[in-house]
């Protein structure tokens, strides 16, 4: 069945740490892959995407995401980390119908 | 306004009240979508709209029923609902419905709502 996985349900980091988030998906064809952030109390925000080329995508807040086809992975990446960065993340793909979305990852920042 | 407008931001509804929730986009997009989001759950697809037609209906009671007037607007209708139903309802709108190449949706804040 298509799916993603995010294997990390709740990280916490130091601010000015490095960051990575883990995502992994099960889908026979190239996928188009998204992270999304989700603030409290808000809605998704797109941080960037993947639709072909350069395998590595470079996103708002200073995010960017490689895609590792022989992993089957799109890891988010952010070299130093901010409070603000403090929220969930949400990786997902376009399928044939719909977005199918990860559990989502919960980062909180140590100051 | 600009992006996905959602109303209202909050609501607590009894089991057998009637309640409409609001959604409406100002990025001229052809498809909306509405989402439910649980705690400890992935994102859940209840509808999808493009061009006013509803396109997929991922098994939803039929307490939750859809309205698309237009392109801009987007309303979930809610009756009879259940506790369970608790939930964050997301409004979403792409240019065009998903499996068409890479389609970017953009999300409202969404409508918390508690059934009492």
């Amino acid at each position: 069945a298509q799916s993603v996985t995010q294997p990390d349900i709740h990280i916490t980091v130091s601010e000015g740490a490095s960051l990575e988030l883990r995502c992994n998906y099960s889908y026979g064809a190239t996928p188009y892959l998204f992270w999304y952030v989700q603030s409290p109390g808000q809605g998704l925000q797109l941080l960037l995407k993947y639709f072909s080329g350069d395998t590595l995508v470079q996103g708002i807040k200073g995010f960017e995401a490689e895609f590792k086809r022989s992993q089957s992975s799109f890891n988010l990446r952010k070299p130093s980390v901010h409070w603000s960065d403090a929220a969930e993340y949400f990786c997902a793909y376009e399928g044939a119908q719909k977005l199918v979305f990860g559990q989502g990852t919960r980062l909180t920042i140590n100051p | 306004e600009t992006g996905v407008t959602q109303t209202p931001r909050h609501l607590v509804m009894g089991m057998t009240n009637k309640k409409s929730l609001k959604c409406e986009q100002h990025l001229g997009h052809n498809a909306m979508y509405w989402y439910k989001q649980s705690a400890k759950k992935p994102l859940e697809l209840m509808f999808v709209y493009s061009l006013e037609e509803r396109v997929e209906n991922n098994s939803v009671p039929s307490r939750f029923s859809p309205e698309c007037p237009n392109s801009s607007h987007l309303f979930l209708h809610l009756h009879t609902l259940q506790p369970e139903d608790s939930a964050l309802y997301l409004c979403a709108s792409s240019q065009s419905p998903p499996g068409q190449g890479g389609q970017t949706q953009y999300f409202g804040p969404g409508t918390r709502l508690l059934v009492l």
